[in-house]
């Protein structure tokens, strides 16, 4: 079956460090990743995406490549922000019917001033 | 455009009791979906729908029931309610074609089962 793996939090940084939420999968096809990121008493948002192998998706400052190779998504930022706060969730989609996601159990990211 | 909308935002449930979660979505996207979150936890899928009049089982489809009569709508339906139901519940929707996964969401019902 799919699944995704994060590593597990809370990530505690303080402003302008540099930020990785690792991500790996498992998929019995060849998935699309994606990063959702879920603001304090929100539903989540797309932060991100990626189709391809080596694709890079971008957002807001933050980066992830899909790298088939390590089947990895990791997502970067070089310089948070205490308004980074949020809880972010990495995902794949293998472009089944009906455009089903399988989600990681989210990271939480809390930046400090 | 409102995107997904959801009601109520909050409700605490007897044990027994029933309810319906409203969710609509003004961007007429053929799919919709229900995720129960817990504490901690990522998304776990409970329902969706391909369009109107079609609806299929997801991860944790027991104890709740849906219906899709228009591509506005998918409400879901908690039938004796159990504690193990306290969760947060968001609807999302996607848009057809190749938008691979890309979901729209809502802001959540959070429920309590006491």
């Amino acid at each position: 079956g799919n699944s995704v793996t994060q590593m597990e939090g809370p990530v505690t940084l303080s402003e302008e460090a540099f930020l990785t939420i690792n991500c790996t999968y498992t998929a019995t096809g060849y998935p699309s990743l994606f990063w959702y990121v879920q603001y304090p008493g929100e539903g989540l948002q797309l932060l991100l995406k990626a189709t391809k192998a080596d694709d890079k998706g971008s957002n807001k400052g933050f980066e992830a490549t899909y790298r088939k190779e390590t089947t990895s998504f990791h997502l970067e930022k070089g310089s948070v922000q205490v308004s980074d706060s949020a809880v972010y969730f990495c995902a794949l989609s293998i472009g089944n019917a009906g455009n089903m996601l399988t989600f990681g159990g989210g990271t939480r990211l809390m930046v400090k001033p | 455009n409102a995107g997904v909308t959801q009601t109520p935002k909050f409700r605490i449930l007897k044990i027994g009791q029933s309810m319906t979660l409203q969710c609509a979505q003004d961007m007429n996207h053929n799919y919709m979906y229900w995720y129960r979150q817990d504490p901690g936890m990522g998304l776990k899928l409970i329902y969706y729908s391909v369009g109107a009049g079609i609806t299929d089982k997801g991860e944790v489809p027991n104890g709740y029931n849906v219906s899709r009569s228009t591509t506005e709508d998918f409400p879901l339906r908690l039938e004796l309610a159990a504690p193990s139901q306290t969760s947060v519940y968001f609807c999302a929707s996607s848009p057809p074609g190749t938008y691979l996964g890309e979901q729209y969401f809502g802001p959540g019902t959070r429920l309590t089962v006491t």
